[in-house]
Order: C-alpha cells, then structure tokens, then sequence
C-alpha cells in the first residue's frame, strides 16, 4: 500500500521559515494537500492540488511538489501557526502522511 | 457556510456495531462534485480515511476496513451515515464526517465536522 512519510517534529523561529516534507514514491504525479491541526480542534485544509491556498490561509502558507517530496511552507512563522501537519495524496486510497508537529521558539 | 455536524453514542461495547450521523448544513449533499466521508484518528494517533459515498449512493471504502464498513447517504435529510461492525479497543477515536471535492483522480477535505470521540469499551 502507499506510504507517505513525514518527519514527526520539525522547530522553527517566530518570524523564520518552517519547511515540512512530506515523501511518497512518484508523489509528483499526484496531488498534495495540507491540512493543520491544533490541540483539541479538527483539522483545516490549508494548501490543496500542491499549493493552492483556500480562501481564508494566510499568504504565508505555500505549497510545492518535485519528484518524490511535496513541501508545506510556512514563510514569516507566527506562534498561532504552531500545529500538527498532515500531507494527503491519493493513491488507489486516500492516504495520510504521519503527521509533522511544528513548534514554534 | 457548509457545516458538518456529527452525533451518535460515545460508548460501544465491543463486537458491537458503531453507528454515526452526519448532518450537513448550509448547502444540499446532492450538489456535486462532492463525496462525503469519514475519517478518524485515534488518540494521539494521525488521521486514517475510512469510506466515502456519493450521493447516488455509491461508496468507495479503505481496503484495511472494508469487510467491517457501510457508509449510506440520505438525500431527504440531508444526511449520511457510517457504520462499523465488530468493533474491538483499536476502534476507539474521533470519527470525523468530512467533505471531499473529487476531481478524477484527486481530491481534497474540507469541511471538517466537530469529531465525535467514540470509545470502544464494555
């Protein structure tokens, strides 16, 4: 089955750039979305088709795809942005990365 | 604004059968191109898809739980449901009802419902 890696922390800043990789075999012929999560709430899609942006998401959040690795992007991190992350891609199933907890400090 | 909101028992005995409801609300479960889904995550666990169901009533399941899911939709009440037989202690989580813009061959969530936490429990 398809598998979609992401590392489980990564830190960052306040005001710096958070990067967040997401893995899968051939990931570039599929699409990637984002989602956030905070403690106790549901998860929001914040980038979908690989970097697009919903209505709403800061500018600061972008997307991007390249051969095996989709990257969330966080330019300018504030603390509220301090969240879980989640990569989705299709794949015979829909399929959920692991998760990457950002902190911010 | 679409909002999904799902209820159903928060305790189920085990080999027991878990049943939700998910009610959307601000806009019609027949406009498309949608599906409606379910997700869950259980307790600091990440996010697993469970099914989703069109609203012809066609369903596609995740292969992992397909033997033990039935995902229904009900266009009059605005409603689909899901349903999860034979349920053991690894069953326990957030059952989250969402919706799915499906282009061909991708697609992506959102709404998201409030989660309803299920515990699996005698």
């Amino acid at each position: 089955s398809y598998e979609l890696t992401q590392p489980p922390s990564v830190s960052v800043s306040p005001g710096q750039t958070a990067s967040i990789t997401c893995s899968g075999e051939k990931l570039r012929n599929k699409y990637a979305s984002w989602y956030q999560q905070k403690p106790g709430q549901s998860p929001v899609l914040v980038i979908y088709q690989d970097n697009r942006r919903p209505s709403g998401i800061p500018e600061r959040f972008s997307g991007s795809n390249s051969e095996n690795t989709a990257t969330l992007t966080i330019s300018g991190t504030q603390s509220m942005d301090e969240a879980d992350y989640y990569c989705q891609a299709w794949d015979n199933s829909r399929v959920f990365g692991g998760g990457t907890k950002l902190t911010v400090l | 604004q679409l909002q999904l909101q799902g209820s159903g028992p928060g305790l189920v005995k085990p080999s027991e059968t878990l049943s939700l409801t998910c009610t959307v609300s601000g806009g019609s479960i027949r406009s498309g191109p949608y599906y409606w889904a379910w997700i869950r995550q259980s307790p600091g666990k990440g996010l697993e898809w469970i099914g989703n169901v069109f609203d012809s009533g066609s369903t596609y399941y995740n292969p992992s739980l397909k033997s033990r899911v039935t995902i229904s939709i009900d266009t009059s009440k605005n409603q689909f449901s899901l349903k999860l037989s034979s349920v053991t202690a690894a069953d326990t989580a957030v059952y989250y009802c969402v919706r799915e813009t499906w282009i061909q061959l991708w697609g992506y969530f959102d709404p998201w419902g409030q989660g309803t936490l299920v515990t699996v429990s005698s």
